[in-house]
């Protein structure tokens, strides 16, 4: 099963609301990520938070990690029209073979309407 | 201009040819990886080199194969074995490190259709 599993996979709000995605992860982590797809698009990359990080955040986006509960939460505050997107939580494992490769979630697909 | 390109944006094959996707950047980073997307679903890694002249496979390189002979390119070829190949296939770099991983910078991405 994946490694990273956001949560919930769709989310509809109003413009001006804010917007909170979860992401659950099975291993012990280096760091996670955050990432944002326009449609037909590639990643952009949001936030990175590390293992001994507790909350970052990155204009009006807020990032926390929780590594006892294996599991990150993205809030995006104040959301936009143009903040419509699919958001992907990407993990860095400890193993020591994984070396600098990312394991991606399925995603949320976050509507914003006007 | 820095950043990575990704060539053609649509490919259209038929069936039981190979094809090659390029992927080239100019960030001089170390690593790079190749992941396949599909319809409503997350990336999934197909190959990826952290220095030049290495790579290692994913968790789908069946019916895949990578070369890395410069730094700046990193060619993916479909081949015929590849039993499901239509998909979305998007390119990334970052600048590496054999421990730990930073962002990664991904191209547009490659629609390949196989017919």
């Amino acid at each position: 099963s994946q490694q990273g599993e956001e949560d919930p996979q769709a989310l509809s709000i109003q413009e001006g609301e804010n917007a909170t995605m979860n992401c659950s992860y099975k291993t012990s982590i280096n760091n996670l990520q955050w990432y944002r797809q326009n449609s037909g698009r590639g990643l952009v990359h949001l936030i990175l938070i590390r293992s001994n990080e507790r909350e970052k955040h990155s204009g009006r986006l807020r990032v926390t990690l929780d590594t006892s509960k294996k599991s990150s939460s993205l809030l995006i505050t104040a959301s936009r029209a143009a903040d419509t997107a699919s958001y992907f939580c990407a993990t860095n494992t400890e193993e020591e073979t994984s070396g600098s490769r990312l394991t991606f979630g399925e995603g949320t697909q976050l509507t914003v309407n006007p | 201009d820095g950043g990575i390109t990704q060539s053609p944006k649509y490919l259209f094959r038929k069936e039981g040819q190979n094809v090659t996707l390029s992927c080239e950047q100019n960030l001089n980073h170390d690593a790079m990886y190749w992941y396949r997307q599909d319809p409503g679903q997350g990336l999934r890694l197909i190959y990826y080199s952290q220095i030049v002249n290495d790579f290692q496979k994913g968790d789908i390189a069946e019916g895949y194969s990578v070369s890395r002979e410069k730094k700046e390119s990193f060619p993916l070829t479909v081949t015929s074995a590849q039993k499901n190949p239509t998909a979305f296939y998007l390119c990334a770099s970052s600048i590496g490190g054999w421990v730990t991983t930073y962002e990664q910078y991904f191209g547009p991405g490659t629609r390949l259709t196989v017919t």
